[in-house]
């Protein structure tokens, strides 16, 4: 059974970078899939943040694009998000995800989220 | 990238069948058929229900379906039950590897 875990500080001050790890268990990230991050501020729908393959192929929110970064230790079987410059609008739950793929007129796409850490609520204040 | 637009509410009654509707652009919705839907109960990590636009993962209800027509995605849920009461979101491969997803939807269970 595929689980994922989110780690980080629940607390980050403005205009500081968030710092999030995913660890992954039952299944191991060099095997395939890309990995990805969505988060949901309170009372909010969810938002794609961006994924990232084994090989560190990297697809990101353009709305995000400049502030994020999402990198893979396969050895330690983790892929971890980087916010910067975060405002109080970053408040939210941040959960990472296993990234199904489909294919398109012959080409792989990625298409869903099937696995979903629990999430971990990060608030930026002062 | 704008969010897939759905109604913020529906409702109904147990026993009957409600359709969610999710509204994209001939960039997303309409280009692709890569249309998921997910349920999210409060204080929850949402749940895949269907991908592909139609396609059940295991252990998905039959209850629990999908199809499009141009840019509007919809899920159906039929034999509506208490335990389906949750927020459902809609997400749509949008080009250039990009995701973008549904505003969400509060389904109430009468």
């Amino acid at each position: 059974q595929v689980q994922l875990q989110e780690s980080g500080p629940g607390l980050v001050k403005p205009s500081e970078t968030l710092s999030l790890t995913c660890t992954v268990s039952g299944y191991s990230i060099s095997s395939g899939y890309y990995w990805g991050w969505i988060r949901q501020p309170p009372g909010k729908g969810l938002e794609w943040i961006g994924s990232i393959y084994h090989s560190g192929s990297t697809y990101y929110n353009p709305s995000l694009k400049s502030r994020v970064t999402i990198s893979v230790d396969t050895s330690k079987n983790q892929f971890s998000l980087k916010l910067s410059s975060v405002t109080a609008a970053d408040t939210a739950v941040y959960y990472c995800a296993r990234v199904g793929s489909s294919m398109v007129r012959g080409v792989i796409r990625t298409s869903y989220f099937d696995y979903w850490g629990q999430g971990t609520l990060v608030t930026v204040s002062s | 990238q704008s969010a897939l637009t759905q109604p913020a509410s529906v409702s109904g009654s147990p026993g009957q069948s409600i359709t969610i509707s999710c509204t994209g652009t001939s960039s997303d919705v309409g280009s692709y058929n890569l249309v998921s839907w997910y349920q999210q109960h409060p204080g929850k990590a949402p749940k895949l229900m269907i991908y592909e636009g139609s396609k059940r993962p295991s252990g998905v209800s039959n209850r629990f379906s999908g199809s499009k027509s141009g840019n509007t995605a919809s899920l159906t849920i039929s034999g509506l039950q208490a335990e389906d009461e949750a927020d459902y979101y809609c997400c749509s491969y949008a080009g250039s590897d990009t995701l973008v997803f549904g505003g969400g939807t509060k389904l109430t269970v009468l």
